[in-house]
């Protein structure tokens, strides 16, 4: 099993553009989930999805976009990118988003707006 | 709102030594706890956990043990390795069956030989 697998792992943006971070899991998990990391601030939520079908906005949503393709698979897009974009953005999921589950990350996407 | 505060770092030990990372966190009810770490270059991957007060979660020799009275989840070990050298992050879910994670800013721990 490979797990939670993110793409791009780097990207360079200017202003403006727009882009997708693709992340796919092949464990059958029902969540998942999207984060940004940000140097002395942990990781916040942006997304997430508890099943198939339904999304949620987390702590950090503005900005962002989110599509639960299918059981498999969650994208995050930016319309618009701004330089407080600049992150490294990390999709996890989890088998049934309960008290005692185990998220499981990606190794993340580094992402620079110029 | 729930909020996690973690001792700032880094923390530099020299093989052998004892850590301890402190953890307290602000919850409205019975928050689940988590410790994270993250090696270097790689995403995060969970360490141990604890449902509910008095519970210790223990994995590769790590403990923590959940302490409602002081709210807090300390992590420790009493020998810490070279290979233990990353980010630790502490975490609560406390929105009862949605596992939105809310993290602590992270404390990097440096192992010198």
């Amino acid at each position: 099993n490979a797990g939670v697998t993110q793409t791009p792992k780097f990207q360079v943006l200017k202003t403006g553009q727009s882009m997708t971070l693709q992340c796919a899991q092949d464990m059958n998990h029902n969540s998942m989930y999207w984060y940004r990391q940000d140097p002395g601030m942990g990781l916040r939520l942006i997304y997430y999805s508890a099943s198939e079908g339904t999304t949620d906005k987390g702590e950090v949503p503005n900005g962002y976009n989110v599509s639960r393709l299918n059981k498999r698979e969650f994208s995050l897009r930016l319309e618009s990118a701004a330089p407080s974009q600049t992150s490294v953005y990390f999709c996890a999921s989890s088998g049934a988003g309960g008290l005692t589950d185990t998220q499981y990350f990606g190794p993340g996407t580094r992402l620079t707006v110029l | 709102g729930d909020s996690v505060t973690q001792m700032e770092g880094p923390v530099t030990l020299s093989e052998e030594a004892f850590l301890t990372i402190n953890c307290t966190y602000t919850a409205t009810g019975y928050p689940s706890l988590f410790w994270y770490v993250q090696y270097p270059g790689e995403g995060l991957q969970l360490l141990l956990k604890a449902t509910k007060a008095d519970d210790k979660g223990s994995n590769k020799g790590f403990e923590a043990t959940y302490r409602k009275e002081t709210t807090s989840f300390h992590l420790e070990k009493g020998s810490v390795q070279v290979s233990d050298s990353a980010v630790y992050f502490c975490a609560l879910d406390g929105s009862g069956n949605t596992g939105k994670l809310i993290f602590g800013q992270g404390t990097t721990l440096q192992v010198k030989p």
